[in-house]
């Protein structure tokens, strides 16, 4: 399969802890964007990468998520000290360069009790 | 006023049924704009995306009104797979590559 991987696929976790998500995207996509969905919307971008650089992040994030792409490969999202508001479908998705489609992931759904 | 706004629905067509879906964007500075696909509890998938002169794929034609800033998509002879959700997504400006997608419109198609 070489399309966009997530893991772990879900997690649960007690408010407080720490939680991390990779994502592997498609070989060659150069760009890597995280988004974050809840029931009944849409996607909510969180953040893209163009390699290892991360370009953009939304205002809407608090300090307690952190995503990195040390190698312009995969990418990991951390949450600290996560809450109830933080439980969430967290999509992963990447794009070749000059293209804008963009490749979803499956997906990591986090419950947070 | 959201950045990218549509009709959540549900909309509920039979079979064969021609619907459209309009979606409103607030950034007059918008470049790109797509229709993507997302079935329930799968990741959504890109449907098409619109340009100025519009565009037409089979039974899917979508369509850019710049003026009154709506983009538009029409699925002609509905079937029982185009049950989906319809996400309408706006790139804002260019020089980002930061992508607004609005809440989708459920779409049922019923036998």
């Amino acid at each position: 399969d070489t399309g966009v991987s997530q893991n772990p696929r879900h997690k649960i976790t007690k408010r407080g802890q720490n939680v991390t998500f990779r994502c592997d995207p498609i070989s060659e996509h150069n760009r890597l964007y995280w988004y974050r969905q809840t029931l009944g919307q849409g996607p909510e971008f969180l953040t893209y990468f163009q390699n290892e650089a991360q370009l953009e992040k939304s205002r809407l994030l608090s300090d307690r998520f952190s995503a990195e792409r040390p190698k312009g490969s995969f990418s990991t999202l951390e949450i600290q000290r996560t809450e109830q508001g933080d439980s969430a479908m967290y999509l992963c998705a990447s794009s070749l360069p000059g293209r804008e489609t963009q490749y979803f992931g499956p997906g990591t759904r986090l419950l947070v009790l | 006023r959201k950045e990218v706004e549509q009709d959540p629905g549900p909309f509920n067509v039979p079979e064969g049924a021609t619907v459209a879906f309009n979606c409103t964007y607030s950034n007059s500075a918008s470049q790109s704009f797509f229709w993507y696909r997302q079935d329930c509890r799968k990741e959504p998938k890109l449907l098409m995306s619109v340009y100025s002169s519009g565009n037409e794929d089979g039974r899917f034609t979508a369509q850019l009104n710049r003026a009154s800033q709506y983009i538009s998509l029409l699925i002609r002879d509905s079937k029982l797979s185009d049950s989906a959700t319809y996400l309408c997504v706006v790139s804002p400006q260019t020089g980002t590559y930061k992508y607004i997608f609005g809440t989708g419109t459920r779409l049922k198609v019923l036998a």
